[in-house]
C-alpha cells in the first residue's frame, strides 16, 4: 500500500528561526512529489519536484527530493508569523492505477 | 470566477438526507477531483475525472457519487448521507489527470447529524 510519512507532526518555532520539514514514502511508479501549504482553508501548491538533487526555491522556502532514500525535504528560513500553517506532502504516481497520495501534514506555529 | 468555487461553504444536514456539493472551475482543465479531509487521516480521494463524460473511484468512494456533464463542473452527492460522512470536502483539479499540480477549492465543511 502507498504510504506518505511526514515528521514531525507539530512544531512550534520563533520568528527568524530556520525550519526543516520532512517527507518519507513508499509508492509504486513514483512520479513526482508536491508539497502544498494550507492555512484555513483550501492547499496551495508550492512545489513539484520529479527529481532527485535538483533544489526548488522559492523567496525563502526551498525544497529538494532524494528518489533513492524515497525521502524530500521543505526548508524555511528566516520564518514569519506568516509561515504559520499545516504543510502537506503528497506523492503521485502513475501506471493504470494513478494516484495522488497525501501525508497527514506538518502542523508549524512561528511565534514572535 | 477566477479558480475554483465550492458551495456551499458549510452545512449541517440530518443523516439519511440527500446533499449535493457542488464545484466550478474556470480554468478549462480537463481533470477534476474530489477529496474529503479528516483529522489526524490527511486528504482522501473520493472520485475524479479525467475530462468531461468519465468518472473513476478514489480511495474512498462509498456512498458518494458524482458526474462530469461538462469540462467545468463536478457535482459531488452523497444520496443518503451518514454521520461517517462529517467532514472536509475539497473539490481540485488539473490540466491532466494525475499529470500536473492540483489546485483546491476553498472547500466544504459538512456535518451529518
Amino acid at each position: 500500500e502507498d504510504k506518505v510519512v511526514q515528521s514531525p507532526l507539530s512544531l512550534v518555532v520563533h520568528e527568524g528561526d530556520t525550519v526543516t520539514l520532512n517527507c518519507s514514502y513508499e509508492v509504486t511508479n513514483f512520479r513526482s512529489l508536491l508539497w502544498y501549504k494550507q492555512e484555513k482553508k483550501a492547499p496551495t501548491f508550492l512545489f513539484m519536484l520529479t527529481s532527485s538533487g535538483i533544489e526548488k526555491k522559492s523567496g525563502r522556502l526551498s525544497s529538494i527530493l532524494d528518489k533513492k532514500e524515497l525521502f524530500s525535504i521543505l526548508n524555511i528560513t528566516a520564518t514569519q508569523t506568516g509561515d504559520s500553517a499545516v504543510y502537506l506532502c503528497a506523492v503521485l504516481n502513475t501506471g493504470t492505477a494513478s494516484k495522488l497520495t497525501f501525508g497527514t501534514g506538518t502542523r508549524l506555529q512561528v511565534t514572535l | 470566477i477566477a479558480g475554483i468555487t465550492q458551495a456551499p461553504t458549510s452545512q449541517i444536514l440530518a443523516a439519511g438526507r440527500r446533499m449535493t456539493l457542488r464545484c466550478t472551475q474556470d480554468m478549462r482543465h480537463n481533470a477534476m477531483y474530489w477529496y474529503r479531509q479528516d483529522l489526524g487521516l490527511g486528504l482522501r480521494l473520493i472520485h475524479y475525472s479525467n475530462t468531461a463524460g468519465t468518472t473513476g473511484k478514489g480511495e474512498v468512494p462509498d456512498g458518494y457519487s458524482v458526474s462530469r456533464a461538462n469540462t467545468d463542473d463536478f457535482p459531488l452527492t452523497l444520496a443518503s448521507a451518514v454521520p461517517s460522512q462529517t467532514s472536509v470536502y475539497f473539490c481540485a483539479s488539473s490540466m491532466a489527470v494525475w499529470r500536473d499540480t492540483q489546485y483546491f477549492g476553498p472547500g466544504t465543511r459538512l456535518t451529518v447529524l
